[in-house]
């Protein structure tokens, strides 16, 4: 079992549509949970962390379940420049165990 | 606002030949690192650095030298370029508290294929 799981997609929506992502993890003493965004043949870029509580951050929400340990991502009101893969980030134990998940591809279309 | 800068952004190597990536960063951050991207993996640490004359592994450091003798840059070497290195090449730096938890800048990668 990977350490990080998530749909590789990919997602495609139309402008406007809501769109979640899941991403399950393995290691139960994971300590802090990210969402990175990567367009294409770029680097990732941090997109939001992912509180205990969830948070919101415009029309991105953030979701953390540690007992059945996932992760998700909604998005709402998509735009066409939320065309992107979506990582998420799941830290184990400091900084020399920042596990990546693979990444949900994301096409958001007129 | 530079940021992390990395180069070269493209190269081509033969087996056997060497070469350094190099990453330079002006933000003043202890932690720099070096991750490579393969398709269907997520990124992958090679080595690591939390300051200036500190090094260590990642999950895949075998055939990648690192050293960190400034704050500000972090070349990764690679010794005798094999195939298996064919890879797209990032790396990231953050202030050592923020890297704790996971929240890296990157540059904007370097793509190496050896032939």
């Amino acid at each position: 079992r990977k350490e990080v799981e998530q749909d590789p997609g990919p997602f495609n929506v139309p402008e406007g549509a809501t769109v979640a992502f899941n991403c399950t993890y393995s290691n139960s003493a994971s300590q802090s949970f990210f969402w990175y965004r990567q367009d294409c043949r770029k680097e990732p870029k941090l997109l939001m962390s992912v509180y205990s509580s969830g948070n919101e951050d415009g029309r991105f929400t953030a979701q953390l379940n540690r007992a059945s340990q996932y992760i998700s991502l909604l998005i709402r009101d998509s735009k066409l420049s939320d065309s992107a893969t979506y990582l998420c980030v799941v830290n184990e134990r400091g900084f020399q165990k920042l596990v990546f998940g693979t990444g949900t591809r994301l096409l958001v279309s007129p | 606002n530079a940021g992390v800068t990395q180069t070269p952004k493209f190269q081509v190597l033969k087996t056997g030949q060497s070469m350094t990536l190099q990453c330079a960063q002006d933000m003043n951050h202890e932690y720099m690192s070096w991750y490579r991207q393969d398709p269907g993996m997520g990124l992958r640490l090679i080595h690591y650095s939390v300051g200036a004359g500190i090094t260590d592994q990642g999950e895949v450091p075998n055939g990648y030298n690192v050293s960190r003798s400034t704050t500000e840059d972090f070349p990764l070497r690679l010794l005798s370029a094999a195939p298996s290195q064919t890879s797209v090449y990032f790396c990231a730096s953050s202030y050592r508290r923020t890297a704790n938890t996971g929240e890296l800048f990157f540059g904007e990668g370097s793509r190496l294929t050896v032939l």
